[in-house]
């Protein structure tokens, strides 16, 4: 069955400082992954997605994240990281029967 | 454009009760997914509607319900409503069924159920 990790519950940043949320993956093919963001009463906003071809994906709000097949993974990073970036981040995948499966979400704190 | 709206955005009903969310998608949108989400679970999939049909089905119990109606608005149904049922609802919609290379799905505000 498919299914998205997300190790870290919440991370800490000083604003300015470089930032990388992880996530692993299990999915047999090779998979649909994406990155959203929500803020506190909010919807979610799609940040960034991987369906094939370069291994590196840029998204909005200056976040890219790198696919590794090898390590089933799909770590998010920004290089700098504002006040504004304080929020949940929730990794995906799009499994096979068109259901998106979301993984646990990481909270983060912007530490001015 | 305008986004996905749902309606209402808060919501306060007691054990026992039946309630009914309203998602509009974006214009042109024939696919609305719903997602519950709670701290305990997190983001769960609960059924998507694509012209009218449901064509996927998440691991909830027969309470849940939906429907779709030709305009692409979409209702969802929770009935003898339990304390646990207490959530954000999040509705999204997508050109054509979700996923996929081309179908981005696009999240409303969501719709938070308190069952007292």
């Amino acid at each position: 069955a498919q299914s998205v990790t997300q190790p870290d519950i919440h991370i800490t940043v000083s604003e300015g400082a470089s930032l990388e949320l992880r996530c692993n993956y299990s999915y047999g093919a090779t998979p649909y992954l994406f990155w959203y963001v929500q803020s506190p009463g909010q919807g979610l906003q799609l940040l960034l997605k991987y369906f094939s071809g370069d291994t590196l994906v840029q998204g909005i709000k200056g976040f890219e994240a790198e696919f590794k097949r090898s390590q089933s993974s799909f770590n998010l990073r920004k290089p700098s990281v504002h006040w504004s970036d304080a929020a949940e981040y929730f990794c995906a995948v799009d499994s096979s029967a068109s259901k998106i499966i979301f993984g646990s979400g990481t909270r983060l704190s912007i530490r001015p | 454009k305008a986004g996905v709206t749902q309606t209402p955005r808060y919501l306060i009903k007691t054990r026992g009760q039946q309630v009914t969310l309203s998602c509009s998608p974006i214009s042109g949108h024939r696919s609305v997914s719903w997602y519950q989400q709670t701290p305990g679970q997190g983001l769960q999939f609960l059924f998507e509607y694509f012209s009218e049909t449901q064509r996927n089905k998440g691991n909830f119990p027969g309470r849940f319900s939906g429907r779709q109606f030709s305009n692409s608005r979409s209702e969802m149904n929770v009935s003898t409503l339990e304390l646990g049922d207490s959530a954000l609802y999040l509705c999204a919609s997508s050109y054509g069924l979700a996923g996929g290379s081309y179908n981005e799905q696009f999240f409303g505000p969501g719709t938070r159920l308190t069952v007292l």
